[in-house]
């Protein structure tokens, strides 16, 4: 079984710039979420998606983050103006049903300069 | 106070060790106990569900104490390799997860 395919790897960006994060899923897998994990910190939920119908987005900043997931495949996380803060990695992960544990993509390593 | 909580350790122990974490939850509504491995610049990896009745895996033992709202995880016979960081995972049954910050183990030779 392939697992949750994330891209790019790494990411380096000035302050203001925008970034964009990709995500695939496992196949079949129709719970996806974006985690933001600051260093020395557990991974925080950024949104989580329902086939392609958003779940909880409570604590996505949402003037300079979005996230889409279209055809309930794969997602697309942006910031937009990023910010020194931001600089972390961003985590994509998905699961059959939302009270099973999930499967992690190997991240986005995002530093804000 | 966080809805999870973990103390963050280091905890710095001998090879065949046994060493426990312990992990608080606020949310009485909480359904669904994970613990998850973290290693130094990887993604976690589910390492265990919790249940209510417990649960073990060759030297890993999970337990989960409604009452007091916490769960717990036990390694007997600890390995070099069990060197990394051990994170709580508190679902609702709303799906709303939420992570402890993570507690960093070390096993010495």
């Amino acid at each position: 079984e392939a697992g949750v395919a994330q891209s790019p790897r790494y990411k380096i960006i000035e302050k203001r710039q925008s970034v964009a994060f990709w995500c695939n899923p496992i196949s079949g897998h129709a719970t996806l979420y974006w985690y933001q994990q600051i260093l020395g910190q557990g991974p925080k939920l950024l949104i989580q998606f329902q086939n392609n119908g958003v779940v909880d987005d409570s604590q996505l900043p949402k003037d300079r983050f979005s996230a889409e997931r279209l055809k309930g495949v794969d997602s697309t996380l942006k910031i937009q103006p990023a910010k020194l803060e931001d600089s972390a990695v961003y985590l994509c992960a998905s699961s059959l049903e939302g009270l099973y544990g999930y499967t992690f993509g190997s991240g986005t390593r995002l530093t804000v300069v | 106070r966080k809805e999870v909580e973990q103390d963050p350790g280091p905890f710095n122990v001998p090879e065949g060790a046994t060493v426990a974490f312990n992990c608080t939850y606020s949310n009485s509504a909480s359904q669904s106990f994970f613990w998850y491995r973290q290693d130094c610049r990887k993604e976690p990896k589910l390492l265990m569900s919790v249940y209510s009745s417990g649960n073990e895996d060759g030297r890993f033992t999970a337990q989960l104490n409604r009452a007091s709202q916490y769960i717990s995880l036990l390694i007997r016979d600890s390995k070099l390799s069990d060197s990394a960081t051990y994170l709580c995972v508190v679902n609702t049954n709303a799906g709303k997860s939420t992570f402890g910050d993570g507690t960093t183990l070390t096993v010495k030779p």
